[in-house]
């Protein structure tokens, strides 16, 4: 089975600071994803990877910027954290480009910024 | 551009009845279709899914089919368990598919015993 490790479960953090949200998978696949969950708007794409050093902006990356050194992580930052980043971030990979593949998730880290 | 449209939830249940989740979608294309589920403090995971037309996905009892001519893909289960109190989110996947899914916003389902 595919595993996606997300490597902090919940974390708080204060404004201003730097934050790292680190994703492994490993199953060498080439698409990576970041998402943000919140209550009623449901999941928002952030950024994508389709191979290592490549990134491509979702459909909300102000305030968020991505790494992907090697091909099994890819690392949300928050440069500056503000509080309206506080959420659910889901971190998923995907086997290939065919738009068939299914999305396989980490559990979540959730973020609070005070 | 691409939308899921899903039920507002909550929706509660009680253990055995029939379930329905209604997903109905936007797309210029001919979309994949998938089921995600959410358990409490976890992450999403594939429930079933379907790529052309008439397809039915199913797994652990639950069902959908891709319906072109209503641009729909909802979810059955025929007898409900209190284990399947989860959130189910509807999604579709469209052109190079290196861009991920677009995804409802979920329904939060209660099972009842």
């Amino acid at each position: 089975d595919v595993k996606v490790t997300q490597s902090s479960r919940y974390l708080v953090k204060r404004t201003g600071e730097k934050v790292f949200l680190e994703c492994v998978q490993d199953m060498d696949h080439e698409n990576m994803f970041w998402y943000r969950q919140d209550p009623g708007l449901g999941l928002r794409l952030i950024y994508f990877s389709y191979d290592v050093k490549m990134k491509e902006k979702g459909d909300i990356p102000e305030g968020y910027s991505v790494s992907r050194e090697k091909k099994e992580r890819f690392s949300l930052i928050l440069e500056s954290a503000s509080t309206n980043q506080t959420s659910m971030y889901l971190c998923a990979s995907k086997e290939s480009h065919s738009y068939n593949s299914p999305l396989h998730f980490g559990n979540g880290t959730r973020l609070t910024v005070t | 551009g691409d939308s899921v449209t899903q039920m507002e939830g909550p929706v509660t249940l009680s253990e055995e009845a029939f379930l329905t989740i209604n997903c109905t979608y936007t797309a210029t294309g001919y979309p994949s279709l998938f089921w995600y589920v959410q358990y409490p403090g976890e992450g999403l995971q594939l429930l079933l899914k379907a790529t052309k037309a008439d397809d039915k996905g199913s797994n652990k009892g639950f069902e959908a089919t891709y319906r072109k001519e209503t641009t729909s893909f909802h979810l059955e289960k025929g007898s409900v368990q209190v284990s399947d109190s989860a959130v189910y989110f509807c999604a579709l996947s469209e052109g190079g598919g290196a861009d991920g899914l677009t995804f409802g916003k979920g329904t939060h389902l209660i099972i009842q015993p």
